[in-house]
């Protein structure tokens, strides 16, 4: 199976922590993505980790992978009014071809 | 700069009058890709090219065609566009398959 599942929306105050959540269904994926989308741009990569690791942190940006749930969760530190988008995590297609099978796309909007 | 171009940018058109939407990237990768972005569906891909004269189908194919025939061009071609093919389109190029894909602006169109 490739679904990649998240929740449509999250909002969160200014200042406050996010966690965007995903599940996916390809266990031998090497990697999971996620790419940011601001209104009325394209994709763009933020973050990836490699399935051997539980955690990566990258300043604000705190990813957590869970191989067993085949769960992998975003989380954003003290959360700016920039940072509303669309957040998508993706997962490689491990059946042939190029391509990335994205979730449905998780939309942050900061409050003040 | 390394990028990935897409023309046009906006687009409205009429049922029947065909159509292409060009793509350019300037990092010499050989993978290219054409998603289209649907509300609550996340990106699907339409086509990919591993190499030039090399293209395939991805999940969505019907009503569209590609050409690779230069290894930085990948244009997506709309022979009768129709209403269902009103979308948002991504082009998309990465080095390896199923490694990091670097994505166009992305490409509005709008068939009445």
């Amino acid at each position: 199976g490739e679904d990649v599942e998240q929740s449509l929306f999250l909002s969160v105050r200014e200042g406050d922590s996010s966690v965007i959540n995903c599940t996916y269904t390809d266990s031998s994926s090497t990697y999971l993505y996620w790419y940011k989308q601001e209104p009325g741009a394209g994709l763009q990569l933020l973050t990836y980790i490699f399935s051997n690791m539980d955690m990566k942190q990258d300043q604000r940006l705190t990813v957590l992978l869970n191989k067993k749930d085949k769960h992998l969760s975003l989380r954003i530190a003290d959360t700016q009014t920039g940072d509303s988008a669309i957040y998508f995590c993706a997962e490689p297609f491990t059946g042939g071809g190029n391509k990335l099978t994205f979730g449905t796309g998780t939309q942050l909007k900061v409050e003040l | 700069e390394a990028q990935v171009t897409q023309n046009p940018r906006y687009l409205i058109t009429v049922t029947g009058k065909k159509l292409t939407v060009t793509c350019s990237q300037n990092m010499n990768h050989e993978y290219m890709s054409w998603y289209r972005q649907d509300p609550g569906l996340g990106l699907r891909q339409i086509y990919y090219s591993m190499n030039v004269e090399v293209t395939d189908k991805g999940d969505v194919p019907e009503g569209y065609k590609v050409s690779r025939k230069e290894k930085r061009n990948f244009p997506l071609i709309l022979e009768s566009p129709s209403p269902n093919q009103t979308s948002l389109y991504f082009c998309a190029s990465s080095l390896v398959a199923g490694n990091e894909q670097f994505f166009g602006p992305g490409t509005r169109l709008t068939v009445l």
